[in-house]
């Protein structure tokens, strides 16, 4: 089965921070995404990567940031945290082809104050 | 724009009340139409994918159909663990588009 694991299931920061959060998976999947879910909006993804060190822009990149430097970590960075950046954070892998399923972890409920 | 719709929004069912939810697409050049279980607090959990008007999936009380327009997940005697809020995508040729989803709450 794969196995995508975020660092965080919970975390409060305060406005101004810089925020890391992390994503791991197991199965040498060459996409990653990530994702933030609000109520009555459902997914909107924020960044996506093919490869290490490769990013894509989704459809609300501003205020964050990627990294891939390794194939299994995708790492989302909130460079200045704000209060409208409070969310679940998402992050899914699949495997390269268009029709592949994404495989996501359980989320981070992030607060910010 | 690709687009998702589902109904209903939510859906109430006794315990071995058959029923179904609707996924409505509009997408250009369907690559794939994923449907997904989310638990409460928890991602969303894989549950099939259809790539062709007529096919259709089965696993153990769900069933997944898909024509032109639409796909539907027919859930048969529903038990109270079915109770989750479950997810349509669509996959075009720029990227993978979500319904906000339907909550379906199965009661004993």
């Amino acid at each position: 089965d794969v196995k995508v694991t975020q660092s965080s299931r919970y975390l409060v920061k305060r406005t101004g921070e810089k925020v890391f959060l992390e994503c791991v998976q197991d199965m040498d999947h060459e996409n990653m995404f990530w994702y933030r879910q609000d109520p009555g909006l459902g997914l909107r993804l924020i960044y996506f990567s093919y490869d290490v060190k490769m990013k894509e822009k989704g459809d609300i990149p501003e205020g964050y940031s990627v990294s891939r430097e390794k194939k299994e970590r995708f790492s989302l960075i909130l460079e200045s945290a704000s209060t409208n950046q409070t969310s679940m954070y998402l992050c899914a892998s699949s495997p390269p082809g268009l029709g592949q399923p994404q495989h996501f972890g359980d989320g981070t409920r992030l607060s910010i104050l | 724009e690709d687009q998702v719709t589902q109904s209903p929004e939510a859906l109430r069912l006794q315990e071995g009340e058959s029923s179904s939810l609707n996924c409505s697409y509009t997408v250009s050049g369907l690559r794939g139409l994923f449907w997904y279980r989310q638990d409460p607090g928890k991602g969303p959990e894989f549950l099939f994918t259809l790539y062709s008007a007529g096919e259709e999936k089965e696993k153990e009380r769900l069933k997944a159909t898909l024509t032109k327009k639409e796909s539907f997940l027919h859930i048969t005697a529903p038990k109270p663990e079915d109770s989750a809020t479950y997810l349509c995508a669509v996959r075009g040729y720029q990227k993978v588009t979500f319904g906000i989803g339907t909550k379906l709450q199965v009661i004993p």
